[in-house]
Formats: C-alpha cells, structure tokens, sequence
C-alpha cells in the first residue's frame, strides 16, 4: 500500500498573496493530479503531470502554476489569491492517465480572507 | 465534448433503506469509477467498472454501455455510508484525464 500526504491541511490566505501547497505519494506512481472540489461545482482538473518534470494543463489552469520537481512529489501555486475564496484543493496520483485508478490525498482547506 | 450526470443530487435515508444512486453520460466511454468521499475527507475508489456487475459487500456497480449508465446500489444503509458518492469516466475521445460529475450528497439518518 502506500500514502498521499498534502501540505499543509489548512491554509488561510490573504488577497494577492502567492500561496504554495504541496503534495508528496509513495506510490511509485507516474501520474499525479491537482483538483479543486468547489461546493455544487464537483471536482476540476487544475494540472497533472505525467512523469517527473512534465507539466499538463487541465480545465482549470490559470490563475495556477505547477512543478513536478521528482516523481514522488507535485506543487501547486496559487498565483494571486482572490479575496473571500474558499475552496478544497485535492492531490491524486495513480499508475497512468485516463482510466486508472486515482488515489487522493487528503486536501488542503483553502480559505483567502 | 462528453457529459456526466449524477441523481439525485441529495437523498435522505433512514437507516436499514436502500439506495439507487445513477451516473448518466452523453457518449461512448472506456472507463467508469465510483468514488466515495466522507465528510471533510478524502476520496476512496469504490469500483473500476467499465461495463457490467461488481459487487463489494453492501454495494454493488452495474454499468450498462449501451443505456450510457452506471448505477451505485446501497442495500441495508448505514449511517456511517453517509457522505458524497461521485461518478468519473474515462471519454473514449480523451483518455488523458477522468471526467466527473457533480456527485450525490447520502444521509442517512439512525
């Protein structure tokens, strides 16, 4: 078996502000994802990356950048903060793309004051 | 592009009920997943069902490629089932990335 880990848990923010979350798997996997669930809104692909250094932009991307430094981990940046934002930034991974299994980490709690 | 939809978007149920929750798509697809998300958790994949029955327990998945769904059966709910069930396929068009619907929000009561 293996883990997702996300740091950190919780993170409050302030408007403008470059904030940086990052994700850490055990997995071995290739492919790691970065979603953000919005109530009402379901999940949205913001980046995924399928190997390391490799970077792919989802239906989400701006306003974000990403880094894929090893295989093991994946960040994500918020770029500028938007004001009263609040929302729940997940990290998956699995073994490839498309319709393996993705296992997630547990989120991180954004909240932009 | 491809469209996924979940119902019901809610359901409240007394425990010992069942429920029939259904994830309906536009097109053809390679893939479907349940998922399952505890509040204020994480996701767990439930099934990778790409077509047919799969049991796990109290659950049970059927995908039926030709009707363009899937359905997530709960036989002898519990209150601990309660959370957020959510559907993700892989388009046969893009096999690149999982496409998701809005989920069904389960509560059920003692």
């Amino acid at each position: 078996g293996g883990i997702i880990t996300q740091t950190p848990k919780f993170l409050i923010g302030q408007e403008g502000q470059k904030l940086t979350l990052k994700c850490q798997q055990n997995f071995n996997h290739d492919t790691m994802y970065w979603y953000r669930q919005d109530s009402g809104k379901g999940l949205r692909l913001i980046y995924y990356s399928i190997t390391e250094n490799d970077l792919q932009k989802g239906d989400l991307s701006e306003g974000y950048d990403a880094s894929r430094e090893k295989k093991s981990s994946f960040s994500l940046t918020v770029t500028s903060a938007q004001k009263n934002e609040m929302a729940v930034f997940l990290c998956a991974s699995s073994i490839g793309t498309g319709g393996d299994t993705q296992y997630f980490g547990p989120g991180t709690r954004l909240l932009v004051l | 592009g491809q469209q996924v939809q979940q119902s019901p978007a809610s359901l409240v149920l007394q425990e010992g009920e069942n429920a029939e929750l259904q994830c309906n798509f536009s097109t053809s697809l390679n893939s479907m997943q349940w998922f399952y998300q505890r509040p204020g958790g994480s996701l767990v994949s439930l099934f990778y069902n790409p077509s047919g029955t799969k049991h796990s327990g109290r659950l049970t998945s059927t995908t039926v490629i030709k009707e363009r769904r899937s359905s997530l059966h709960i036989s002898s709910s519990q209150t601990t089932d309660s959370g957020t069930y959510l559907c993700a396929l892989e388009d046969v068009g893009d096999n690149s990335k999982l496409i998701w619907g809005l989920g069904t929000s389960l509560v059920v009561n003692p």
